[in-house]
């Protein structure tokens, strides 16, 4: 089962910042935040990920609590494009060895002009 | 482009056919991975080969199910006598060996299969 809990759906208007919260209480030490998207008939897009560190690129910025319970993405001027289902997935990397994600239903934004 | 790719895009069959359908991940991606994804619902993981080596398997990769990878590149996933309940997107993914902290997944478009 997935180890994340997000809201099922959010609306965004264009050209205002997307945030999308995962709640992820139960992540152990070395387990790292990764985010994915998937537009619609496409695969899933990997987005970010981090620790414990706040990160950004150049397409989202990712905010880590303290506590690492919880987390927010940031899309921060939203398009019609970013229209998809966004999945917030913790994931145990230990050296380069990795096993499978684990997807949840994920939170679907919509865009709205 | 070279991206992970797909073949084919669609397949449509009858119940108990045989189907199989092919992946083709990012040259040098040592680590290949299947998912199976219907409506509504996330993907969902079934396979995952490091080269040639299938090192793990999900419950839901029944015994109609089989994949490999025989030389480490492609890979084929293949449903003997299929139900109608096999009808989802089959979605491969390809990532390198990476350090810790840096294992990115790249998905393909899916295989989109209907069982009538």
């Amino acid at each position: 089962d997935a180890k994340t809990t997000q809201p099922t759906s959010m609306d965004c208007a264009e050209g205002r910042a997307a945030n999308l919260p995962c709640n992820h209480s139960t992540i152990s030490g070395n387990e790292y935040v990764y985010w994915y998207r998937q537009i619609h008939s496409q695969g899933p897009q990997y987005i970010i990920h981090g620790l414990k560190n706040n990160e950004t690129n150049e397409m989202a910025s990712l905010i880590i609590t303290e506590d690492r319970k919880s987390s927010t993405l940031i899309l921060p001027h939203a398009t019609l494009r970013d229209t998809a289902v966004y999945y917030c997935i913790v994931f145990w990397d230990y050296g380069g060895s990795q096993g499978n994600l684990i997807f949840g239903k994920g939170t679907k934004l919509s865009v709205k002009p | 482009d070279t991206g992970v790719s797909q073949d084919p895009r669609h397949k449509i069959t009858k119940r108990g056919q045989n189907v199989t359908f092919r992946c083709d991940p990012i040259s040098e991606h040592n680590r290949l991975y299947w998912y199976r994804q219907t409506l509504g619902q996330g993907p969902e993981f079934l396979t995952y080969f490091q080269n040639e080596a299938q090192l793990e398997k999900s419950r839901l990769l029944s015994d109609r199910f089989s994949a490999e990878r025989p030389k480490g590149s492609f890979s084929t996933l293949e449903i003997q006598r299929t139900e109608q309940g096999d009808s989802a997107m089959y979605l491969c993914a390809s990532s390198p060996y990476g350090t810790s902290g840096n294992n990115e997944q790249f998905f393909g478009p899916g295989t989109r299969l209907t069982v009538l």
